[in-house]
C-alpha cells in the first residue's frame, strides 16, 4: 500500500525557516518524480515544486523560487522541502504528492494527508 | 504561465443528475490534463489523467474528454459521495497550474 506521511509543519514567524519531510513507502521511491502542492485555508490548490526521480531536475513556482528548496534522499525514501524567508502568504496545508512514474505529465496519483504551516508573529 | 479556467465555480445538483464541468487552458496543452476530486479536510484524489484516462479504482460514471484548450469532466449519474470540489490541472509545462475549482453542492 502506497503511503506518504508528511511532517515538520508548525507555527513559524515571518522570515523564519522550516523543513518539511515526506516519508514514502509501498512503492519504489527512486523511480517516481515527487511534488509539493499547497492549499491555503478555504483556497484552491497551488503547485509548489517538483523533483525528478533521479534528483537532477527541480522546478518551482515563481511564488517560492529562491526561498524554497526541494530535495530527496532515495536511500531513505524521503522527500523534503526546505522553506526559508517564510511569509504570511505561505500559510497553507502542504501536501506531498507522487507521480505515476519518472515523468511529469500524468498527474499525481497518491497524496499525503498534508501538514499545516502557519506563518505568523 | 498557462492559466486554467474552470466553469462553473459552483454547481448545485441532485443525486442522479448528469453534471458537466469545463476547464479551459490559456494555450494548447494537448492532452496533458488531469482532474481531481477533493472532499473537505481530505487530500485531493486523482480521477482522470491524460484528459480522458480513468485512474484505477475510479467509478465509470466519471469521464473526461477534450484536447488542446478545452476539456470536460462529466459525472453521468451523481451519487451522494460525489459532492466535493473538483480541480483540473495542466502538466504540459512548468509551472504546473490548477484551475480554481468547481464546488459541487
Amino acid at each position: 500500500e502506497v503511503q506518504l506521511l508528511e511532517s515538520g509543519g508548525g507555527l513559524v514567524q515571518p522570515g523564519g525557516s522550516l523543513r518539511l519531510s515526506c516519508a514514502a513507502s509501498g512503492f519504489t521511491f527512486r523511480s517516481h518524480a515527487m511534488n509539493w502542492v499547497r492549499q491555503g485555508q478555504g483556497k484552491g490548490l497551488e503547485w509548489v515544486s517538483t523533483i525528478s526521480n533521479d534528483v537532477h531536475s527541480t522546478y518551482y513556482a515563481d511564488s517560492v523560487k529562491g526561498r524554497f528548496i526541494i530535495s530527496r534522499d532515495n536511500s531513505k525514501n524521503t522527500l523534503y522541502l526546505q522553506m526559508n524567508n517564510l511569509r504570511a502568504d505561505d500559510t497553507a496545508v502542504y501536501y506531498c504528492a507522487k507521480n505515476p512514474g519518472g515523468g511529469f505529465s500524468f498527474g499525481h496519483d497518491y497524496w499525503g494527508q498534508g501538514t499545516l504551516v502557519t506563518v505568523s508573529s | 504561465d498557462i492559466q486554467m479556467t474552470q466553469s462553473p465555480s459552483s454547481v448545485s445538483a441532485s443525486v442522479g443528475d448528469r453534471v458537466t464541468i469545463t476547464c479551459r487552458a490559456s494555450q494548447d496543452i494537448a492532452k496533458w490534463l488531469a482532474w481531481y476530486q477533493q472532499k473537505p479536510g481530505k487530500a485531493p484524489k486523482l480521477l482522470i489523467f491524460l484528459a480522458s484516462t480513468l485512474q484505477s479504482g475510479v467509478p465509470s460514471r466519471f469521464s473526461g474528454s477534450g484536447s488542446g484548450t478545452d476539456f470536460t469532466l462529466i459525472i453521468s449519474s451523481l451519487q451522494p459521495e460525489d459532492f466535493a470540489t473538483y480541480y483540473c490541472q495542466q502538466s504540459s509545462s512548468f509551472p504546473i497550474t490548477f484551475g480554481q475549482g468547481t464546488r459541487l453542492e
